[in-house]
C-alpha cells in the first residue's frame, strides 16, 4: 500500500492553457474522489468515480473540467481555458466500499498557479 | 443538505496545555463524522472517525473526539499539545446515501499554533 499519489505536485500555467492532473488511487480502492481547495478554506467537493463510471458531479465543476477513470484504476482531471479562479490545490480520495462505510485516503494535491 | 461549522479559525496553546478544537455539524440524516490533519503543503491526513459505534472515539496521536447527537458536535480533544500538533485541523460530515455515500462535506477548517 503506497498511498494515493498525484502528479504534477505543482503546476504554474498562464491564463487560457490547458492542464491536466493525475491521480493514483491506492489499488483495489473502488471509489476516486477530486476535491478542490482554495486558500484558507476547507476541501469542496468536485466528482466523484465508483471504478469507471462517474457517478456525482458538483455544480463546481465547470463544462471546462473533464474527469476521467478509463479502467477504474487512475484518473485523470482536465481543465481547459484556465482562469486565475482555478487556481488552488487540487486534492484526489480514494475509499474502498465496505458496507458504506469507507474512509476516503487523500493524495498530497496538485497546486495550481494562473497566471 | 450536510454542513460543518468549526469555531475558531485559529486556537493556540502552549505546549503541555489542552487541546480543544470544535466542530458542529447539521445533517438530517445520521452522520459519518471524521477530523483530518494538513500539515504545510501536504494531503489531508485521517485522525479519527465516527460511524455510528462508540460516541467517544480514539485517534492517532493521542487526540479523541465525542459524538454528541443533542448538541450536534463532535469536537476534538487533545490532553497535552505537543509542537509537532502545529497544523490545520478539518471536521468533516459524511453520510449514507446509497451511491452518493462518501462525499466529505468539510468544515473551514481551524490553525493550530503551539508555543514552547
Amino acid at each position: 500500500d503506497t498511498g494515493v499519489s498525484q502528479n504534477p505536485r505543482h503546476k504554474i500555467t498562464k491564463r487560457g492553457q490547458n492542464v491536466t492532473f493525475r491521480c493514483d488511487p491506492i489499488s483495489e480502492h473502488n471509489r476516486l474522489y477530486w476535491y478542490r481547495q482554495t486558500l484558507g478554506q476547507g476541501p469542496e467537493f468536485l466528482t466523484y468515480f465508483q471504478n469507471e463510471a462517474q457517478l456525482e458531479k458538483s455544480r463546481l465543476l465547470s463544462d471546462r473540467f473533464s474527469a476521467e477513470r478509463p479502467k477504474g484504476s487512475f484518473s485523470t482531471l482536465e481543465i481547459q481555458r484556465t482562469e486565475q479562479g482555478d487556481s488552488a490545490m487540487y486534492l484526489c480520495a480514494s475509499s474502498f466500499d465496505q458496507r458504506q462505510r469507507d474512509t476516503q485516503y487523500f493524495g498530497p494535491g496538485t497546486r495550481l498557479t494562473v497566471l | 443538505a450536510q454542513s460543518v461549522t468549526q469555531l475558531g479559525s485559529h486556537v493556540s496553546v502552549s505546549e503541555g496545555a489542552l487541546v480543544l478544537l470544535r466542530c458542529n455539524y447539521s445533517s438530517s440524516v445520521p452522520p459519518y463524522l471524521f477530523w483530518y490533519v494538513q500539515y504545510p503543503n501536504q494531503g489531508l491526513q485521517l485522525l479519527l472517525k465516527y460511524t455510528s459505534a462508540a460516541t467517544l472515539v480514539k485517534g492517532i496521536n493521542g487526540f479523541e473526539a465525542e459524538f454528541k447527537k443533542s448538541e450536534t458536535s463532535f469536537h476534538l480533544t487533545k490532553p497535552s499539545a505537543h509542537m509537532s500538533d502545529a497544523a490545520e485541523y478539518f471536521c468533516a460530515v459524511s453520510v449514507n446515501r446509497g451511491s452518493t455515500l462518501g462525499r466529505l462535506y468539510f468544515g473551514r477548517g481551524t490553525q493550530l499554533t503551539v508555543w514552547p
